[in-house]
């Protein structure tokens, strides 16, 4: 199995800070790399597929980035609806896997 | 949107089973599988398996002796069974549905998720 790590695995942050999360994968996964926010009681919901892709509807405010096994997620300006889990997931290889989480919380 | 629907709780050796009902598209879509997610209390997320709508399925190793998917397009629906339950199993099960665009798979909609406590 592709094994996924995050960094850091959380932080603490105020409204208007850049944040940038790092994911790496345990070998190549070319731009296979999907990240999603999960706000606590929630379903997970995608941000960003093919590793720099925004999915529709999904503010501008976040972005991504890397290829191969180094992956990073920005959120250039934390809104308060921000501060939730947020995960990467590897779809290069059978059985998907997805990182830890970086809690991303008020400072 | 995607709804699970299920027994919340569960004994011990017994199986789990969970329907996820699709609306607003076709559980037919060339370009979708279905999935299943979970994620235990206060832990991250692992992926069960998935359906096409052919019935073709794909299952996590970890899990693979103990689940079963199946769907019925009918009804618009696909299902999961895990059996031989123990207290590990209790999480917040999802369904969700997998996008392939051009190669790119993506977990793209998810339900809201169900609880299951596997108790005595």
């Amino acid at each position: 199995d592709i094994q996924m790590a995050q960094s850091p695995s959380s932080l603490s942050a105020s409204v208007g800070d850049r944040v940038t999360i790092t994911c790496r994968a345990s070998q190549s996964i070319s731009s296979r790399l999907n990240w999603y926010q999960q706000v606590p009681g929630k379903a997970p919901k995608l941000l960003i597929y093919g590793a720099d892709t925004l999915q529709s509807g999904v503010p501008s405010r976040f972005s991504g980035s890397g290829s191969g096994t180094d992956f990073t997620l920005t959120i250039t300006s934390l809104l308060p609806e921000d501060f939730a889990i947020y995960y990467c997931q590897q779809s290069y290889s059978l059985p998907f896997t997805f990182g830890p989480g970086t809690k991303v919380d008020f400072k | 949107h995607l709804q699970e629907s299920g027994p919340g709780l569960v004994r011990p050796s017994e199986t789990l089973s969970l329907t996820c009902t699709v609306s607003g598209g076709s559980i037919g879509n060339s370009h979708y599988y279905w999935a299943w997610i979970r994620q235990p209390p206060g832990k991250g997320l692992q992926w069960i398996g998935y359906i096409y709508y052919s019935g073709t399925t794909s299952y996590n190793p970890s899990l693979k002796s103990r689940v079963t998917m199946s769907v019925d397009t009918s009804k618009n629906q696909f299902s999961l069974n895990l059996n031989s339950v123990t207290a590990a199993d209790t999480a917040v099960y999802y369904c969700a549905s997998l996008r392939n665009w051009g190669g790119i798979l993506d977990f793209d909609y998810w339900g809201l998720g169900t609880l299951v406590t596997v108790s005595s």
